[in-house]
């Protein structure tokens, strides 16, 4: 079975500062996608970012970065310069190809002004 | 270019009844998901429609149904409601094909069922 924990509830950051969101997954698969979804209060769920299992190199977007540990089945989410619109819920997220995504219970973000 | 779009955004339903929501697609996209979302947890999947057929289906009991158009656009169905079906219903669009195809949501219907 696909397990995804997050298994901090709650988060918080300064502004400007740096935070990390921890993930792991369980699989035994060898073909699978990531994602970060972010969850503000308006309750769309928007796509923060996204890796490929297969590549090596850490996906990178702006000031959201990941750490893909593989062996590891961990996926770490790193939110640079943190801004008062990153206050949200995190959710990450597990895919196979073809199939359905397999989603944490999230993290609740508060950015500290 | 329209993203997915949900209706009715609230909805507020009797134990037993039955309730329709609605689902139009990102333009360009071919596949619908469902999940349902409780309070304060990550959304849950019920099913995915692909072509006008249910594709794949989660943990969910017989009277959630749902329906796919020729336009791609879905509906979810929930027949006898019980109070645990109060949630977020989020529908999500993608492309079958794309390997890592993100799902893009819409906002959400939040169904409480008194």
């Amino acid at each position: 079975a696909q397990t995804v924990t997050q298994s901090q509830p709650e988060m918080s950051v300064q502004e400007a500062e740096t935070v990390t969101l921890s993930c792991t997954y369980d699989t035994s698969e060898s073909d699978y996608y990531l994602f970060w979804y972010k969850q503000p209060p308006s309750r769309q769920m928007i796509l923060v970012i996204r890796q490929e299992a297969y590549k090596q190199q850490n996906a990178t977007e702006n000031r959201f970065s990941v750490n893909f540990q593989k062996a590891a089945k961990s996926f770490s989410l790193k939110i640079s310069d943190s801004q008062l619109g990153d206050a949200a819920m995190y959710f990450c997220a597990y895919k196979i190809p073809g199939n359905q995504f397999y989603f944490g219970t999230g993290t609740s973000l508060t950015v500290i002004p | 270019d329209a993203g997915v779009t949900q209706s009715p955004t609230h909805l507020i339903k009797t134990r037993g009844q039955q309730v329709t929501l609605r689902c139009s697609p990102k333009s360009g996209h071919d596949t619908v998901s469902w999940y349902q979302q409780a309070l304060g947890q990550g959304p849950q999947f019920i099913f995915q429609y692909y072509e006008e057929e249910e594709r794949q289906r989660g943990n969910f009991p017989d009277r959630f149904s749902g329906h796919q158009f020729p336009n791609y656009s879905s509906e979810l169905n929930v027949n006898a409601l019980l109070l645990g079906d109060s949630a977020l219903y989020l529908c999500a669009s993608s492309l079958l094909e794309g390997r890592n195809s993100p799902l893009h949501f819409g906002n959400g219907t939040r169904l409480t069922v008194t």
